[in-house]
């Protein structure tokens, strides 16, 4: 089992849908979740840090934590064709090393 | 423009070979980590160095090896190529060691590597 497991998709959506992007983990040890966002050949960005449980908004994008269920969420409202790229979620502990999803790709049409 | 750079950007090589990959952090990040992405794995962490020390290590084969300079910048090695060496090569930097919100890890361009 992958400690950070993605649905590859890929998630097809009109413009201006509500998009949720999700990732599942199994340590318990993790404390601190990601998610990048990677446009075709380029290298993934930060789209969002959480530390712990709870919600984090910024924008059009929320970034939800639920630890008793190991459960990462992303989502995207009134989503943009500029919003088409591979979403991956990462996940880390005390160690210093993240863990990654294979990624999410998502287009949105227009 | 993440700031971080790597060279270089397309690689083309034979099977049995050697190569060397480099990456430039930015500018005051003691950080460096290596990842490969190929499609059916992922973005896979390779190794961190820290200030020119190894300091985490993830699923490196025994014939890669990286290193940090005085100056910062790193180098992965990448030896015996095999087909299946053939992916997408990131190097990000951070400041510290990259378990903070302040901390993140920005990513370079990438090296495509193709073995042939």
């Amino acid at each position: 089992q992958k400690e950070v497991e993605q649905d590859p998709g890929p998630l097809s959506v009109p413009e201006g849908a509500i998009v949720s992007l999700n990732c599942t983990y199994s340590n318990s040890a993790f404390q601190y979740f990601m998610w990048y966002r990677q446009y075709s050949r380029k290298g993934p960005e930060l789209l969002m840090y959480t530390y712990s449980s709870g919600n984090k908004e910024d924008g059009r994008f929320t970034a939800q934590v639920d630890k008793s269920s190991k459960y990462i969420s992303l989502f995207i409202r009134d989503s943009q064709p500029s919003d088409s790229a591979t979403y991956l979620c990462a996940a880390g502990g005390v160690t210093d090393k993240l863990i990654f999803g294979t990624g999410t790709r998502l287009q949105v049409f227009p | 423009d993440s700031g971080v750079t790597q060279t270089p950007k397309h690689l083309i090589t034979a099977t049995g070979q050697r190569v060397t990959l480099r990456c430039s952090p930015r500018s005051g990040d003691l950080s460096v980590y290596w990842y490969q992405q190929s499609l059916d794995q992922g973005l896979q962490f390779l190794i961190q160095y820290y200030n020119g020390e190894e300091r985490a290590k993830g699923n490196i084969l025994e014939r890669f090896s990286a290193q940090q300079f005085p100056d910062l910048h790193s180098e992965l090695n990448l030896s015996s190529l095999e087909l299946g060496d053939s992916a997408l090569y990131f190097c990000a930097s951070s400041v510290g060691l990259g378990q903070r919100s302040t901390d993140t890890q920005y990513f370079g361009p990438g090296t495509r590597l193709t073995v042939l």
